[in-house]
């Protein structure tokens, strides 16, 4: 089966600093990845897709320029969360979808922590 | 606005019971409607999904039931074991393009009791 990746498993920074979480599909090529954060108890939200080679599209209400997302390649995408803030603090987690078929498979998520 | 309703919000059945989660939608225009399970910690995984041209599908223990005129469809786990207790997202999506997001319930959380 298909399968994503992602990279750390679970990060600690402090308030103020940028984290860079990855997202790899491993086996396949990804044609559109998307990025959710998922606070405890409660379901996913969309935060932004994106296309390889191209900007990502943002959810409304989701600050581009705090949450950075870079498609660079078919198989890796990357989240960068900057001047983070202990409110930025959840789960993130990622998935990938191929050019043809219906299945959208996730990655294992990344919990991040902003003392 | 809410485009998927998910109930109940909790579940608790007996081991070897019939766990039945429903979700209702208001969008015509979705045509695939995948079920997740997501254990603490770790990202969804699919169980099953469905589209509209199917009243319903099987796969092992877990069944989704479709009713398109109703805008409604559900997932039942047979013979419930304890390794089901998780939660358990619905989803629906339109068209088949790549770009095209999942809009998610807002998920069953499952408890299986022996």
């Amino acid at each position: 089966g298909a399968v994503v990746s992602q990279h750390p498993s679970w990060v600690i920074c402090k308030s103020g600093t940028s984290v860079k979480i990855e997202c790899r599909s491993l086996d396949f090529q990804a044609t559109t990845m998307f990025w959710y954060r998922q606070f405890p108890k409660q379901s996913l939200m969309l935060m932004a897709t994106s296309n390889e080679g191209s900007k990502a599209t943002y959810e409304q209400g989701v600050e581009k320029d705090k949450f950075l997302i870079n498609h660079a390649s078919l198989t890796l995408s990357t989240l960068t969360v900057t001047s983070a803030h202990p409110e930025d603090s959840s789960f993130y987690i990622c998935s990938a979808r191929r050019q043809e078929g219906d299945e959208q498979f996730f990655g294992p998520g990344t919990r991040l922590t902003v003392l | 606005q809410q485009q998927v309703k998910q109930s109940p919000q909790s579940l608790i059945v007996q081991k070897g019971g019939i766990s039945i989660i429903n979700c209702a939608y208001e969008n015509t225009a979705f045509d695939y409607f995948p079920w997740y399970q997501q254990f603490p910690g770790k990202g969804p995984a699919l169980l099953i999904a469905i589209r509209p041209d199917v009243s319903e599908k099987k796969e092992g223990r877990f069944t989704i039931s479709f009713n398109k005129s109703a805008k409604q469809f559900s997932l039942h786990i047979m013979d419930s074991q304890p390794g089901d207790s998780a939660t358990y997202f619905c989803a629906a999506r339109k068209s088949n393009f790549g770009n095209e997001k999942l809009t998610f319930g807002t998920g069953t959380r499952l408890t299986i009791i022996p």
